[in-house]
């Protein structure tokens, strides 16, 4: 069966400090990959998806980026955090354009 | 664009009294929709999904949905709440051949014991 592994599960980190959140995927190839991030408890946001290997889309500027490295494998980066940056992320997959995506279990990042 | 919305940030309902969580959707093409439960601290949870075929969808722990493609609605339904029900719920679509999924801003949903 398909799992999903995201850590840490919760992050402080000092403003302009680096960033590096990863996200694995198991028991599937060549998933669709996401990140998103909730602030104050609502809504969700998707900052980056990827379609393969190398391929990256960015749906919001900001001072985040993403990598994926392997094809299981999905890292969310900052050269230096903001206190905007504080949140809740969450990385996800699926497969195919017509399923369900499944959530990691998320990251609470509190930038102080 | 495509955007959903969720119109009620809460909703109260009393433990054995049905229960509604609406959601409404705009897009350009044919829609895939999604509700997906979240509890505090935790990540989201798949319920059900509407791709194609019968209007009413039948998910986990007794949810369902209606797809009223005349009125671009997706409402979530159980007949008899659970205090357990009690969670953060999120609708969410995705055009046909699109890998992005968008989601609603939430509706929390408080069951009264």
């Amino acid at each position: 069966s398909q799992t999903i592994h995201q850590w840490p599960a919760t992050l402080v980190q000092p403003v302009g400090s680096p960033l590096s959140l990863e996200c694995t995927v198991e028991g599937t190839s060549n998933p669709n990959l996401y990140w998103y991030r909730q602030a104050a408890g609502r809504g969700l946001q998707l900052l980056f998806y990827s379609v393969g290997i190398g391929q990256i889309s960015s749906e919001v500027p900001q001072n985040l980026s993403a990598s994926r490295p392997q094809d299981r494998q999905f890292i969310l980066s900052s050269k230096k955090l903001l206190l905007s940056d504080s949140g809740f992320y969450l990385c996800a997959w699926s497969v195919g354009s017509g399923t369900e995506a499944f959530f990691g279990q998320g990251t609470r990042l509190t930038v102080v | 664009a495509q955007s959903v919305a969720q119109p009620e940030d809460q909703v109260n309902v009393a433990e054995g009294n049905p229960l509604t969580v609406k959601c409404t959707y705009s897009v350009s093409g044919n829609p895939y929709l999604f509700w997906y439960v979240q509890y505090p601290n935790r990540g989201l949870q798949f319920l059900l999904k509407y791709i194609t075929g019968d209007n009413l969808v039948k998910g986990s722990y007794g949810f369902e949905a209606e797809f009223n493609k005349s009125q671009t609605s997706f409402h979530l339904k159980k007949p008899s709440a659970l205090v357990s029900d009690s969670a953060l719920y999120f609708c969410a679509v995705r055009l046909t051949g699109a890998n992005n999924l968008f989601f609603g801003t939430g509706t929390r949903l408080t069951v009264i014991p």
